[in-house]
């Protein structure tokens, strides 16, 4: 069975750090990238980010909202992915969820497999509350 | 890329034929997805690249559409179907994008 289980959600004071991981189970962690969304209280979802699988480079791509202050790893040999968040704003108050993007497929016009970007499994979440 | 759904706001009926529509901004092809999360949990995928149904998925569940207007559709609805239901583009996947979301409840 596919899980994915985040933890590390706290509450921290604004200007501070924080990592979140996200292990997966059930399936070949390696051969899927991984995004990080959140959902603010009362609000809707909203992308964080995500890491390609080692693949693809394990290159990442943020929203423009963490970019400079969140960075996403990974760890195959775990099963584990990594939200680092630093310098936090109270704007960061959320459930952070993080999902498995559905498996890459075969473009016929190009020949090879691509990375696909919707996300299939999910995570429970974990609530990082950014409050003094 | 922003979208845009309508409506924000659903009540409906067990039995009755709902649609949700998401705008894009821009030209998106057929990269949308829809989710539908229940409250306290996480976001489900219901269908990708526009009306391709996730497995498991009941087939009530339908979507159409390319370019910038998509819909989503529950044929019959059914008391587990009352949720909330997002649109998503990954046209431009940096960033991707999420509608804000239609609540549909029981009328």
């Amino acid at each position: 069975e596919v899980q994915v289980v985040e933890s590390g959600g706290a509450l921290v004071q604004p200007g501070r750090s924080l990592r979140l991981s996200c292990r997966g189970s059930g399936f070949t962690f390696g051969d899927f990238a991984m995004s990080w969304v959140r959902q603010a209280p009362g609000k809707g979802l909203e992308w964080v980010g995500f890491i390609r699988s080692k693949v693809y480079g394990a290159t990442t791509e943020y929203a423009a909202s963490v970019k400079g202050r969140f960075s996403i790893s990974r760890d195959d040999s775990k099963s584990i992915a990594y939200l680092q968040m630093t310098s936090l704003k109270t704007e960061d108050t959320a459930v952070y969820y993080c999902t498995r993007h559905v498996s890459p497929y075969y473009d016929i016009l190009t020949g090879y497999y691509e990375e696909e970007y919707y996300f299939d499994y999910w995570g429970q979440g974990t609530l990082v509350t950014v409050s003094s | 890329i922003q979208l845009t759904q309508s409506p924000s706001f659903l009540s409906a009926s067990v039995g009755d034929r709902v649609t949700i529509t998401c705008r894009a901004s821009q030209a998106i092809s057929s990269y949308l997805a829809w989710y539908q999360q229940k409250p306290g949990k996480a976001p489900k995928l219901l269908i990708y690249s526009a009306s391709t149904l996730q497995s498991g998925v009941p087939s009530r569940f339908s979507g159409s559409g390319s370019g910038t207007e998509f819909t989503l559709t529950i044929s019959s609805l059914q008391p587990a179907d009352f949720a909330t239901y997002y649109c998503q583009q990954i046209n431009n996947y940096t960033p991707i994008t999420f509608g804000q979301g239609t609540r549909l409840e029981i009328k």
